[in-house]
Formats: structure tokens, sequence, C-alpha cells
């Protein structure tokens, strides 16, 4: 099993909502990260997790929440959104850094539409 | 620091010629680096990786990339574009602890039948 899962594939939320975005995986992988990608652009980081524990955060704003809440899976907690949050949210996993084979793994995304 | 420079934004080529997609890093070490594809409202694939074997590094699709330290480049290459390699293509490479992928801007592969 060589995929990280995604779910929900797409979601529209209202800046006063909350709401969940969750990642899976099952090859073994102890670092898992989130990204953001608006249209035409790269991939920005977000968070990284290291062996379950939050290793580097992108300065991202608070009402983005991430948790790990063991090695197989990734949430990212969702309040008071804007507008310009609107974009495709990439989960990936990959080894942590010293071991072979250390490419990351992606999830096909969720398109996160803000109203 | 680590970075890497795509050099074309956009790239067009018709079915059955050569691709070459450019990629240029610059990495204080000896770094990992990656070429990922994305289809349209996709994620990310990986065609290939080079982490210090081979500098010639074959991935999936017949797309290959060379590894050459004193170019500092790593471009992608095939021999001959089909209609399925429509895409965006990211240059990637690692921080020195691993932890960081660094995503070129991406180069957009348009295949003309």
């Amino acid at each position: 099993d060589t995929e990280v899962t995604q779910t929900p594939k797409h979601l529209v939320m209202g800046m006063t909502n909350k709401k969940s975005l969750k990642c899976e995986q099952h090859m073994g992988h102890r670092a898992m990260y989130w990204y953001k990608q608006k249209a035409k652009k790269p991939p920005e980081l977000m968070f990284v997790y290291s062996y379950e524990k939050l290793s580097i955060n992108e300065s991202v704003p608070s009402r983005f929440s991430p948790e790990c809440p063991n090695s197989s899976l990734l949430n990212l907690h969702l309040h008071a959104l804007q507008p310009e949050d609107s974009a495709l949210y990439l989960c990936a996993s990959s080894h942590p850094w010293g071991q072979p084979n250390t490419e990351a793994f992606f999830g096909q995304g969720t398109r996160l539409t803000v109203v | 620091a680590q970075s890497v420079t795509q050099l074309d934004s956009h790239v067009s080529v018709s079915e059955g010629t050569p691709v070459l997609l450019r990629c240029n890093y610059s990495s204080s070490y000896s770094p990992s680096l990656f070429w990922y594809v994305q289809h349209p409202n996709k994620g990310l694939q990986l065609l290939l990786k080079y982490t210090s074997a081979a500098t010639l590094v074959k991935g999936i699709n017949g797309f290959e990339a060379e590894f050459k330290k004193s170019e500092t480049s790593f471009h992608l290459t095939k021999p001959s574009a089909h209609m399925s390699d429509a895409a965006e293509y990211f240059c990637v490479v690692t921080s020195n602890t691993g932890n960081q992928f660094y995503f070129g801007t991406g180069t957009s592969l348009t295949v003309i039948p």
C-alpha cells in the first residue's frame, strides 16, 4: 500500500464553521506534512510532524490547527477561515530524515472553498 | 539554504518530439532531488528521484533525469512526448535535515497533437 488517503475530496464551508481534514497512510512513515496549494502555484509547506510531534510550523495562522493522533493519521482542524484560505490542501508522508527512500508520497488533496 | 529554480514556466512540444524541463538547484550539501508531476486537480506523483547513487536516474513513463553537480542541474527529459504527459511538473530538493521539501515554481507542459 503506497497510498496517502485524504478525506473529504471537496469541502465548502462558511467563515463561521468548524471542519476537519483527514489524512491516513499505512506505509510506516513517521513524517507527515500539510501543504497548501493555490491555483497555478507550487505547494507551500504548512506543518511537519516527525514521530507524531510537530517539528515545523511555517507561521501558519492559528485558525489552522494540526493534530497527529497516531503514526498513521494526520488531521487539520479549520475554524473561522477566510475566503483567501480557499485552496487545495495536500497531505504527504515520508520516512524521517536519516532513513533511505525519503521521497514524499502525496494524497489527492482536499479542495476547500470558503464562502 | 536550499532552493530550486525551474527555468521555464511553460513548455510546449509536439506529440512524439523530445521533452526537456530544466531545473537548477542551490544547496550547501549533497541534496536529494525529485521530479513530481501533477495533473489538473490531482495530487502529486513521484516521477523519479536522485539520492546520491547513479547520476542518471530513470523514472516512470519513460522520463529520465541527470544529476550534474558541476552545473548544479537536474533536468528532466523524455525522448518522445505523449498527450498524457500534459501536466504541471515540479522539481523538488530536500533540506539538509530531510524534513522539508522545497518546490520549484513549476513548469506547465503542453503537448500539441
